[in-house]
């Protein structure tokens, strides 16, 4: 059974970074495209950009270029997210997801982000 | 503003079918084969249900189909039952190989 596991809620002073973490399992963890993406509060979802896992190849989506930086631990396969100089817009329930076709299946089960002085 | 309009909400009642709307506003979603369509219940991860306009992953059930018309892809949910009730979202690929989403449409079995 393929599964997602993510980290926990973080909460964050304006201006500094977050780290979340994303560990599949069920599947070679090099073999799929990860996505990540993110929902604030009563609002839609947000493509934030993908890794590949077995290169560490990234593809990030323009909003977030130069604030975002996606990695990956082959050793421990977990793959990571961290988005730096958050302000209050960054809080929002962020997401891992394999890449399934053109879409993402699984997704982990989410990570609450608080952005808050 | 996205480059996927989606209307914000959507009903019907049991038994009855429901289109959903995915409306392209910009060329770099180009021909819009690569539509992907997401149901997502309150306090939960969005599930995938369709991928390339219309092809189901496995345990989908096939009362959820798609399908593209021009410049709008459509998701149908026929049979509508009360779990359906829920979140759309529908996504495409978008130039360069970035990802978009619609704005979501929130479906209510009456």
């Amino acid at each position: 059974q393929v599964q997602l596991e993510q980290s926990g809620a973080e909460v964050k002073k304006p201006g500094a970074s977050v780290r979340v973490s994303c560990q599949p399992s069920g599947y070679t963890f090099t073999s799929y495209y990860l996505h990540w993406v993110r929902q604030a509060p009563g609002q839609g979802l947000e493509w934030m950009g993908r890794i590949n896992p077995n290169s560490g190849d990234t593809k990030y989506a323009p909003k977030f270029q130069g604030r975002v930086t996606m990695t990956r631990d082959t050793s421990s396969s977990t793959a990571y997210m961290e988005l730096s100089r958050l302000t209050s817009d960054d809080t929002a329930v962020y997401y891992c997801a394999r890449s399934f076709g053109s879409g993402a299946d699984p997704w982990g089960q989410g990570t609450l982000v608080i952005v808050s002085s | 503003q996205s480059a996927l309009t989606q209307p914000p909400s959507a009903s019907g009642s049991p038994g009855q079918s429901v289109t959903i709307s995915c409306t392209k506003t910009s060329n770099d979603v180009g021909d819009f084969n690569f539509v992907s369509w997401y149901q997502q219940h309150p306090g939960k991860a969005p599930k995938l249900l369709l991928y390339e306009v219309n092809k189901r992953p496995s345990g989908v059930p096939d009362r959820f189909s798609g399908s593209k018309s021009g410049n709008t892809a459509s998701l149908t949910v026929s049979g509508l039952q009360a779990e359906d009730e829920a979140d759309y979202h529908c996504s495409s690929y978008a130039g360069r190989n970035n990802v978009i989403f619609g704005g979501g449409t929130k479906l209510t079995v009456l």
